[in-house]
């Protein structure tokens, strides 16, 4: 079964708005990492949070982390066109080197 | 990632054909994986290696082989294809250097089996 559980499936904004994606997991983990997927095209690493950190920063990405309800969230601030992709969130939990991926989040970036 | 690359991109097969799907990689990275995507399954890991003489299996392994040439060499072998192997599969490696597993994927190969 998965590990993660991403929250929407499909998200659907105006350009310069926020969007919101979360992730839910189920064991301890090391860290959670999140990937972007243009269609069609392999996960690009955008960002890391380790479990003992609470909220990461990169460019317009900030990253959550709240162990205690196993949830994550990816925020990408004023949105473009280009962000249209889909996001995944992926789990270090402890099983060797083995990230389990959760479904996905559908974002779609109207101009 | 041009670093992580997969032979052939696309391919369509029959159902019985053996396929065998190449990664190469110029990362110099230990580890290297396997996995498939299919619509609103997200990745599914298939096999992974984390040197030239470690294989394990992954989620979903039945159907599957694979072969580690070299450090940079992982292949993907459908001995018997069939249409529900149809899907889209992506390499991936890490370094086992670092203290968390950041991963880089190839572009993917599109597989169809008819």
């Amino acid at each position: 079964s998965q590990q993660g559980e991403e929250d929407p499936q499909a998200l659907s904004i105006q350009e310069g708005e926020n969007a919101t994606m979360n992730c839910s997991y189920k064991t301890s983990i090391n860290n959670l990492q999140w990937y972007r997927q243009n269609s069609g095209r392999g996960l690009v690493h955008l960002i890391l949070i380790r479990s003992n950190e609470r909220e990461k920063h990169s460019g317009r990405l900030r990253v959550t982390l709240d162990t205690s309800k196993k949830s994550s969230s990816l925020l990408i601030t004023a949105s473009r066109a280009a962000d249209t992709a889909s996001y995944f969130c992926a789990t270090d939990a402890f099983q060797g080197g083995k990230l389990i991926f959760g479904q996905g989040t559908e974002l779609s970036v109207k101009p | 990632d041009a670093d992580v690359t997969q032979t052939p991109r696309n391919r369509i097969t029959k159902t019985g054909k053996r396929i065998m799907l190449e990664c190469s990689q110029t990362k110099g990275h230990d580890r290297m994986y396997w996995y498939r995507q299919d619509p609103g399954l997200g990745l599914r890991l298939i096999y992974y290696s984390f040197d030239v003489k470690d294989i394990n299996k992954g989620e979903i392994s039945d159907g599957y082989s694979v072969s580690r040439q070299a450090q940079a060499k992982f292949s993907l072998s459908l001995e018997s294809a069939i249409p529900n192997q149809t899907a889209l599969y992506f390499c991936a490696t890490s370094d086992l250097g670092h203290d968390y597993n950041e991963q880089f994927f190839g572009p993917g190969t599109r597989l169809t089996v008819l």
